[in-house]
């Protein structure tokens, strides 16, 4: 069975640009995170979305926003990208919503210049 | 506060044991994660402990937890050079829709 799946593995923007950043949960997980990792840090939250709602957001500014679709894969959008964006993007899914078993894909890399 | 915290490195020979220690902020963290990241890659799950449990083995992984003293820790039996790479702590906030908060991460270097 395929893991959690992230795409694209890397990407480079330039300040000002948007990105779309994709992830498939694994197959049944109805559950969706998303968390941005600078180098050298551990992961932040950044939203959680359960059945196509959103149930919890971290501390990120508004430019960032995300949406869950009906098959649960999940898209990551950021507006006005800043050099500080430049991080690894995680997505996490998850059986239910607060689910206990919480599996991380491979994480989009991505840096703006 | 979010502060999860770690030690950042830990050095060790092949065949030894390893302990990462993790303390921990928020007493109603229902479950509390250990993960391993290799360079360039993401993460992956190790292991989990509720937190009713004072132990969780799992093959060559033993997991304690101190709930008192919010202390976590990883034990890692035998220790590989395959396991090299950055060990995470993580609690789970269940009123955030269950949203992970994470250490630091612990640098192991298994040496030869």
């Amino acid at each position: 069975d395929a893991g959690v799946t992230q795409s694209p593995t890397h990407l480079i923007k330039t300040r000002g640009q948007h990105v779309t950043l994709r992830c498939s949960p694994i197959s049944g997980h109805k559950s969706v995170s998303w968390y941005q990792q600078v180098l050298g840090q551990g992961p932040q939250f950044i939203f959680q979305y359960y059945e196509k709602e959103e149930r919890g957001r971290g501390n990120f500014p508004d430019r960032f926003s995300a949406r869950q679709f009906p098959n649960y894969s999940s898209e990551l959008n950021v507006n006005a990208l800043l050099l500080g964006d430049s991080a690894l993007y995680l997505c996490a899914s998850s059986l239910q919503n607060s689910g206990n078993t919480i599996y991380f894909g491979e994480g989009s890399w991505l840096t703006v210049v | 506060g979010e502060d999860v915290e770690q030690s950042l490195f830990l050095s060790v020979r092949e065949g030894d044991s390893s302990v990462i220690n993790c303390t921990y902020t928020d007493s109603s963290s229902t479950y509390l994660y250990w993960y391993k990241q290799e360079p360039g890659a993401g993460l992956q799950l190790l292991t989990y402990i509720f937190s009713n449990m004072d132990m969780k083995q799992d093959q060559r992984l033993t997991v304690l937890l101190n709930k008192k003293d919010k202390h976590l820790s990883l034990r890692i039996a035998d220790t590989q050079t395959g396991d090299s790479a950055i060990y995470f702590c993580a609690e789970k906030w269940d009123n955030q829709g269950g949203k992970l908060i994470f250490g630091q991460g612990t640098e192991l270097s298994v040496k030869p």
